[in-house]
């Protein structure tokens, strides 16, 4: 089955201690990319890649990380967070950039 | 600047009724236009996008979007609404200065018996 799947579903961290959030698709997609969803904000793009060990910054970057050095994978990683990072967190997956994306079923993060 | 409106939070229709959702966008050059469903807790589905050529767009689960150039607006629409279409909605433009998408707010529909 063609998907994109993201673990943990759900994760409660303590503050300053480093997270990965794993990001992994199986349908050999070029783009991949990282969002935020919080209640009134809608969708922000955290980063995003057009392609393996090419990676952007996209609306709020601040505080995360990304690499691509695989086309399947695209790992998420705080390296110190903070309660301002407690969101619901997607990655998707695209052909190129034509932008019908498929997404993982989303990563629930709180930080106390 | 780029960008995409919802004018409404949530949308109440009763079951068997058609519903709208309304989408308007700014965009430079051609318009690229999505609309995606979140179901509670689950993540996004793709429905049905707009690049060229019909300006009556048909996707998954019965929606439609219509394309309307003069008024830049890209709204979703749905003959008769099921329960099941109960949902938040996302209209996204892509921005062609980089391919990323603009997200709207999203929208809530509330379909009831």
């Amino acid at each position: 089955e063609a998907q994109v799947t993201q673990n943990p579903r759900y994760l409660i961290t303590v503050t300053g201690k480093k997270l990965t959030v794993t990001c992994s698709q199986n349908m050999n997609h070029e783009y991949m990319s990282w969002y935020r969803q919080d209640p009134g904000l809608g969708l922000r793009q955290i980063y995003y890649s057009m392609n393996v060990e090419v990676t952007d910054k996209g609306d709020v970057p601040e505080g995360y990380k990304v690499s691509r050095k695989e086309k399947r994978n695209f790992p998420l990683i705080l390296e110190s967070p903070s309660p301002n990072q407690t969101s619901l967190y997607f990655c998707a997956s695209s052909p190129g950039g034509v932008g019908n994306y498929t997404f993982g079923s989303g990563t629930r993060l709180t930080v106390v | 600047a780029q960008s995409v409106a919802q004018p409404e939070d949530q949308v109440n229709v009763a079951e068997g009724n058609p519903l709208t959702v309304k989408c308007t966008y700014s965009v430079s050059g051609n318009p690229y236009l999505f609309w995606y469903v979140q179901y509670p807790n689950r993540g996004l589905q793709f429905l049905l996008k707009y690049i060229t050529g019909d300006n009556l767009v048909k996707g998954s689960y019965g929606f439609e979007a219509e394309f309307n150039k003069s008024q830049t607006s890209f709204h979703l629409k749905k003959p008769s609404a099921l329960v099941s279409d109960s949902a938040l909605y996302f209209c996204a433009v892509r921005d062609n200065s980089n391919y990323q998408l603009i997200w709207g707010a999203g929208t809530k529909l509330i379909i009831k018996p």
